[in-house]
């Protein structure tokens, strides 16, 4: 099945910090990656959608300053966490789908364990 | 929008029995239906899906079903396994590309061995 790779899978870092998630699709170009939020026990909430070459589309409630993402090609999209407080402490996760005649449906990465000390 | 409704919370089964999730949902514009398993620390998986015009699907020991006049769904799996334990999310979105997918509150799945 399709691949979608997620980096780092776990980062542990000090309240202030910016953080960088990395989602890539490698066997398919992915006109759609999704970002994800989920907390401990609980199901994904949706953060934004985002298609290549585009600006992102954000859920309500999302602050687009604090999480910022960027889909600059096919096969790349990233989730940076900006002066990340404990709060912001949560698992990650990205999804990478595309239509066309790849017909890829959303694919979902392994996650990133993000903890603010 | 669309809101999704999952049942069983939880649900525990012996091993090689069967177990049944369903899942309801409110927007008649949703086409596509997909079921994910979440192991802990991992990301969701696809484990079977479904489109508005087929009624039913199985592939091996997993099966979904789909009453779209009742805007309800359903995942079936036979002979449970203890590897089949995991956390089950049921979806619905308008298509399978590029939409998004709203998700229900997820089903605990224990198979005790």
């Amino acid at each position: 099945g399709a691949v979608v790779s997620q980096h780092p899978s776990r980062v542990i870092c000090k309240s202030g910090t910016s953080v960088k998630i990395e989602c890539r699709s490698l066997d398919f170009q992915a006109t759609t990656m999704f970002w994800y939020r989920q907390f401990p026990k609980q199901s994904l909430m949706l953060m934004a959608t985002s298609n290549e070459g585009s600006k992102a589309t954000y859920e309500q409630g999302v602050e687009k300053d604090k999480f910022l993402i960027n889909h600059a090609s096919l096969t790349l999209s990233t989730l940076t966490v900006t002066s990340a407080h404990p709060e912001d402490s949560s698992f990650y996760i990205c999804s990478a789908s595309s239509g066309g005649n790849s017909n890829q449906p959303q694919h979902f990465g392994d996650g990133t364990r993000l903890s603010i000390l | 929008g669309e809101n999704v409704e999952q049942h069983p919370s939880t649900l525990s089964v012996q091993e090689g029995d069967s177990a049944v999730i369903k899942c309801t949902y409110s927007d008649s514009a949703s086409n596509y239906f997909p079921w994910y398993k979440q192991e802990l620390g991992k990301g969701p998986q696809l484990i079977i899906d479904i489109r508005s015009n087929v009624g039913e699907k199985k592939d091996q020991r997993i099966a979904v079903t789909l009453n779209k006049t009742a805007k309800h769904f359903s995942l079936h799996i036979t002979e449970t396994q203890p590897e089949d334990s995991a956390v089950y999310f049921c979806a619905a979105s308008l298509s399978a590309y590029g939409n998004k997918l709203v998700f229900g509150a997820g089903t605990i799945l224990r198979v005790k061995s």
